[in-house]
């Protein structure tokens, strides 16, 4: 079954304590992305990446990081989280970066900061 | 600048009933896709409706449809008989060159189907 996978699906952390959130999809798909949904605000981007090894900040890149080894994954790390960056966050991926390719959404990571 | 704008925050519509869910976008670009997700309560993103900025005809995936009005730069979703599990949130979407492919998020309209 074509999927994308997150892991955790539901986090509560403490204020700067390190975090990954893993990202995987199976479908083989060359772009990949993350965004955050807040309420009052919509989704967001956070990082995307073309492929393998290129990657680039979305519109609220601060306080995150992301890497690209392998096609299938994109996790995201949270270095020192903040309560700010409570939200849900939601990992994508599609086809190529542009046309007619809807993004996969993974089912969401819920994340809490205390 | 806002690049899609959802105006109505909440609609409510009977069940059986059609309801249009008004997405306008901006762009520069020429070549652009829009598109439309729900989100239900639990949370997930579900695709449901996709226009090219070149495709001539109104896209349709079953009971949804997609009124685009390109000169007015309006990307519209209408749902035929609605029905109770339609109830969710609707965001329109848009892909373009100019913002690198990422999705452009409205901020959403909150659809209720009530009995």
């Amino acid at each position: 079954e074509a999927q994308v996978t997150q892991n955790p699906r539901y986090l509560i952390t403490v204020t700067g304590k390190k975090l990954t959130v893993t990202c995987s999809q199976n479908m083989n798909h060359e772009y990949m992305s993350w965004y955050r949904q807040d309420p009052g605000l919509g989704l967001r981007q956070i990082y995307y990446s073309m492929n393998v090894e290129v990657t680039d900040k979305g519109d609220v890149p601060e306080g995150y990081k992301v890497s690209r080894k392998e096609k299938r994954n994109f996790p995201l790390i949270l270095e020192s989280p903040s309560p700010n960056q409570t939200s849900l966050y939601f990992c994508a991926s599609s086809w190529a970066s542009g046309g007619p390719y809807e993004q996969y959404f993974g089912p969401g990571t819920r994340l809490t900061v205390t | 600048a806002q690049k899609i704008t959802q105006t109505q925050p909440g609609m409510f519509v009977q069940e059986k009933e059609a309801v249009t869910l008004d997405c306008t976008y901006d762009t520069s670009d020429q070549s652009y896709g829009l598109f439309w997700y729900k989100q239900p309560s639990s949370g997930e993103m579900i695709f449901l409706i996709y226009q090219g900025s070149y495709d001539e005809q109104n896209a349709t995936e079953g009971r949804y449809s997609l009124n685009f009005q390109k000169a007015r730069k309006s990307a519209n979703l209408v749902i035929s008989a609605s029905q109770l599990g339609d109830s969710a949130m609707y965001f329109c979407a848009m892909r373009d060159p100019a913002s690198n492919y990422k999705l452009t998020f409205g901020k959403g309209t909150l659809l209720t189907v009530n009995p």
